[in-house]
């Protein structure tokens, strides 16, 4: 049981590239997430998918697109990359519904440079 | 706007010791606060979490207490082992919300043995 996977785990990107983060569920859960971890902030939500079909922004969704492919894929793109977007981001998923435990994969460490 | 407030951002103790991490949250929407624990190069894992109709819950070595006049929560963790040693987030939401979480900045806790 895999759990939650990206890919790929570590990249580097030139100003201005573009690029797209994968990840992938196994666990036939609804709801999936992006959030981007910047030290001393936490853990910010980029964007959010509550069912197929559906996307929302979230807290910091300025500079990035995500597609819900189907249940169980959720994909982040970067349309041209900048420093600012230097970061790790984490993938999550969850069945819908608050008191439900989000499960996390292991992250994207993507510098741009 | 950082919605949930975590402190200290960084903890040193010895090993037996209780280090306590505190969280302080502005909606009083939220519901659920769930503490999340990530090691090096992992994505967070969920460790504990309560709501807000009990003032605490305790399981194995980990304990929250909530005190929700005050929009207070806090982590204490007993006999600390140096295989604690992780970065600790706590974090909120709303079930009107799904599990769209609001994480504090984190704080980092060494257990020396």
């Amino acid at each position: 049981n895999a759990g939650v996977t990206q890919t790929p785990k570590f990249q580097v990107l030139k100003t201005g590239q573009s690029m797209t983060l994968q990840c992938a569920q196994d666990m036939n859960h609804n709801s999936m997430y992006w959030y981007r971890q910047d030290p001393g902030m936490g853990l910010r939500l980029i964007y959010y998918s509550a069912s197929e079909g559906t996307t929302d922004k979230g807290e910091v969704p300025n500079g990035y697109n995500v597609s819900r492919l189907n249940k169980r894929e959720f994909s982040l793109r970067l349309e041209s990359a900048a420093p600012s977007q230097t970061s790790v981001y984490f993938c999550a998923s969850s069945n819908k519904g608050g008191s439900t435990e989000a499960f996390f994969g292991q992250g994207t460490r993507l510098t741009v440079v | 706007q950082q919605q949930v407030k975590q402190s200290p951002q960084s903890l040193i103790v010895q090993k037996g010791g209780i280090p306590i991490i505190n969280c302080a949250y502005e909606n009083t929407a939220f519901d659920y606060f769930p503490w999340y624990q990530q090691f090096p190069g992992k994505g967070p894992a969920l460790l504990i979490a309560i709501r807000p109709d009990v003032s605490e819950k305790k399981e194995g070595r980990f304990t929250i207490s909530f005190n929700k006049s005050a929009k207070q929560f806090s982590l204490h963790i007993m006999d600390s082992q140096p295989g604690d040693s992780a970065t600790y987030f706590c974090a909120a939401s709303t079930e009107d919300a799904g599990n769209m979480l609001t994480f504090g900045g984190g704080t980092r806790l060494m257990v020396k043995p």
